[in-house]
């Protein structure tokens, strides 16, 4: 069971918009830690996606943004595209337990 | 560009101590903007953080690990490792070395992981 808890699965169609929700608690995303994302592709290492939340690193599309509000974040994709499916991690810290992940979800573009 | 390679062995019997290594090249360990980290990643599971170092030696450790948990790093070297000690099928993972940005608390840059298998 993961501190932070996200969707096993969402999918889309080629060019529709998904999120990917990532709900933890006070002593996480609600004590004001920031929310990272990262994609992962099948048999490959982990890349940042999104960083405090909202920020983009160089060379990501802007069709991936991030959200914070309360205990929650999200991550949104907009103009799905295959190349987009992948598995999705956000991350955070907590209070108690330090480094946090969600459990990932697996998005499926139909 | 700053790239990490982690090595070790792909087997370890259970009860024994796993050791991992994480190379750093194209850059120094040596800055106070980093800690240095480990990741693991079970089969078709998901992410789980091990614990991290700074290069002068401060370490912080996921509290479910830290009793059989020791990190360490070599400047000299550039490199840190990992010793994960009395384990059982368990800790059978891919395990990560990733480079923590001290000031956003993201991991920007991933090893290409190891697999490490616990088995008799």
């Amino acid at each position: 069971q993961s501190v932070l808890t996200q969707p096993p699965s969402v999918s889309g169609t080629p060019g529709q918009r998904v999120t990917i929700s990532c709900t933890g608690s006070s002593s996480n995303i609600g004590a004001g830690y920031d929310v990272h994302w990262y994609k992962q592709l099948p048999g490959t290492d982990p890349t940042l996606l999104i960083y405090d939340n909202h920020n983009r690193p160089s060379g990501v599309p802007d069709r991936f943004s991030g959200s914070k509000s309360g205990t929650s974040a999200s991550l949104a994709i907009t103009g799905l595209q295959a190349e987009d499916e992948a598995d999705y991690y956000c991350h955070s810290h907590d209070s108690r337990l330090r480094g946090v992940f969600g459990g990932g979800t697996k998005l499926t573009v139909l | 560009q700053l790239q990490l390679q982690e090595s070790g062995p792909g087997l370890v019997k259970p009860s024994e101590t796993l050791p991992l290594t994480c190379n750093v090249s194209g850059g120094s360990i040596n800055s106070i903007s980093y800690y240095w980290s480990w990741i693991r990643q079970p089969p078709g599971k998901g992410l789980e953080w091990i614990g991290s170092i700074s290069y002068s030696g401060s370490t912080d450790y996921n509290p479910s690990l830290r009793s059989r948990v020791t990190i360490s790093v070599d400047t000299s070297k550039n490199h840190f490792s990992l010793k994960l000690s009395s384990v059982t099928a368990a800790d059978t993972a891919v395990y990560y070395c990733a480079r923590h940005i001290t000031a956003i608390g993201a991991f920007d840059i991933w090893g290409q992981g190891t697999m490490v298998t616990v088995s008799s």
